[in-house]
């Protein structure tokens, strides 16, 4: 079975431009959650996705971010215009289940965003 | 509010030596933890887990127990590898969310 995969591992763009991340969870997973990690400070939620309808946004900083998930298969994350504070690596995750005791989410590799 | 206090790295530490690495939180009711960890190049990976007070999780010779009285979920191994050189984070799950500490960097010298 293949885990979750992300699109660019790694993307440079100059302050003002827009990116879009892209994500692909494991088959069968109905939820999806981003992630992102900026430079010294922790792992933080942004949002989370069960199939096509996003269940929780309380984590994404500001309306320059834009999350879809059409079909509820894959998600992107588009960053416009981007800013140098959203320089980090944002993680893609996605689960089977929600509500259980633990709720194992299932991470990707990562996507490193370097906004110059 | 919810969040995880691990104790700060990088650590080096030389093969075969004992490791801890501190980790307490705050959180209402009772929350599942865990342990994660990034090798170089790849994703977060769930080492070990554990869902109420006293449990104990375990994987790849690391432990962690449930500390419900001292809030606390301190990851050990006794004898360290130069493989496990990674970033370990702590991690407790709050609604479907999952709250992490900075990360703890661990160097293994051969």
């Amino acid at each position: 079975e293949a885990g979750v995969t992300q699109f660019p591992s790694h993307s440079v763009i100059e302050k003002g431009q827009t990116v879009t991340l892209r994500c692909d969870p494991i088959s069968g997973h109905d939820n999806l959650y981003w992630y992102r990690r900026v430079m010294g400070k922790e792992i933080k939620f942004l949002l989370h996705f069960v199939k096509e309808s996003k269940q929780d946004e309380s984590g994404m900083p500001n309306n320059r971010f834009l999350a879809e998930r059409t079909g509820g298969t894959y998600s992107t994350l588009k960053v416009q215009p981007a800013e140098l504070e959203d320089s980090g690596v944002y993680f893609c995750a996605s689960s089977r289940v929600t509500g259980v005791p633990y709720n194992e989410q299932f991470f990707g590799p990562g996507t490193r965003l370097t906004v110059l | 509010g919810n969040s995880v206090t691990q104790m700060e790295g990088p650590v080096t530490l030389s093969e075969e030596a004992f490791l801890t690495i501190n980790c307490t939180y705050t959180a209402t009711g009772y929350p599942s933890l865990f342990w994660y960890v990034q090798y170089p190049g790849e994703g977060l990976q769930l080492l070990l887990k554990a869902t109420k007070a006293d449990d104990k999780g375990s994987n790849k010779g690391f432990e962690a127990t449930y500390r419900k009285e001292t809030t606390s979920f301190h990851l050990e191994k006794g004898s360290v590898q130069v493989s496990d050189s990674a970033v370990y984070f702590c991690a407790l799950n709050r609604d479907d969310k999952i709250i992490f500490g900075k990360g703890t960097r661990l160097h293994i010298l051969p």
